[in-house]
């Protein structure tokens, strides 16, 4: 079975800081794609990221950065100079291989910057 | 480039009742996946589809059914509606299946 934890289920930060959300996942699987996903308050998930489990390399866009550690079972998102558009719901997901798209996502994180 | 699209936006129906969503994935995506997202549960996965042939399906009663058309579009039918299925109902699309997946606004279906 997979599982997915995002034991943060609410963060409130002041614009311009860093926060990092956090992500560990559960799977049998030695090959599988990891998943992060914004959802703001109109409902739809933005895809942030996908991540073969085989590229443990961190990975950086803009103000956002990923830290896939296989050893931990953790894919950790920061946000950089956090913005009031960056309130949202943060989703972490987990699809095993050969599987399509058949995510398990996490419980998410709300994230809230206040100006 | 159009992205995801879902009819209806919002929906209200009677307990007892069927229902019927809509997904247009984005052009040229032939898998389409379905999720219902509640405040108790969260996001679960229902079923994907791809090629009109049902890939995987999540764990949910033989009420909730899909089919995808040769088109790539997509429908869920959720029949004898009960009071806790009243959910966010989200669909994604990807060019393949174990793609980046994109998705939709959702459909938010209540049930009284």
């Amino acid at each position: 079975a997979q599982k997915v934890t995002q034991a943060q289920t609410e963060i409130s930060v002041v614009e311009k800081e860093d926060v990092t959300l956090d992500c560990v996942y559960e799977t049998r699987d030695t090959t599988y794609y990891l998943f992060w996903y914004k959802q703001p308050p109109s409902g739809e998930l933005v895809f942030l990221i996908r991540r073969n489990s085989f590229d443990e390399q961190n990975e950086i866009s803009g103000r956002y950065s990923w830290n896939f550690q296989k050893s931990t079972s953790s894919f950790n998102f920061t946000i950089t100079a956090s913005q009031v558009v960056d309130s949202a719901v943060y989703f972490c997901a987990l699809s095993p291989p050969n599987a399509g798209n058949m995510l398990t996502f996490g419980g998410g994180t709300r994230l809230m910057v206040k100006p | 480039k159009a992205g995801v699209t879902q009819t209806p936006r919002y929906l209200i129906k009677t307990r007892g009742q069927q229902v019927t969503l809509s997904c247009s994935p984005i052009s040229g995506h032939r898998s389409v996946s379905w999720y219902q997202q509640t405040p108790g549960q969260g996001l679960q996965f229902l079923f994907e589809y791809f090629s009109e042939t049902q890939r995987n399906k999540g764990n949910f009663p033989g009420r909730f059914s899909g089919r995808q058309f040769s088109n790539s579009r997509s429908e869920m039918n959720v029949s004898t509606l009960e009071l806790g299925d009243s959910a966010l109902y989200l669909c994604a699309s990807s060019l393949a299946s174990g793609g980046d997946a994109f998705f939709g606004q959702g459909t938010r279906l209540t049930v009284v």
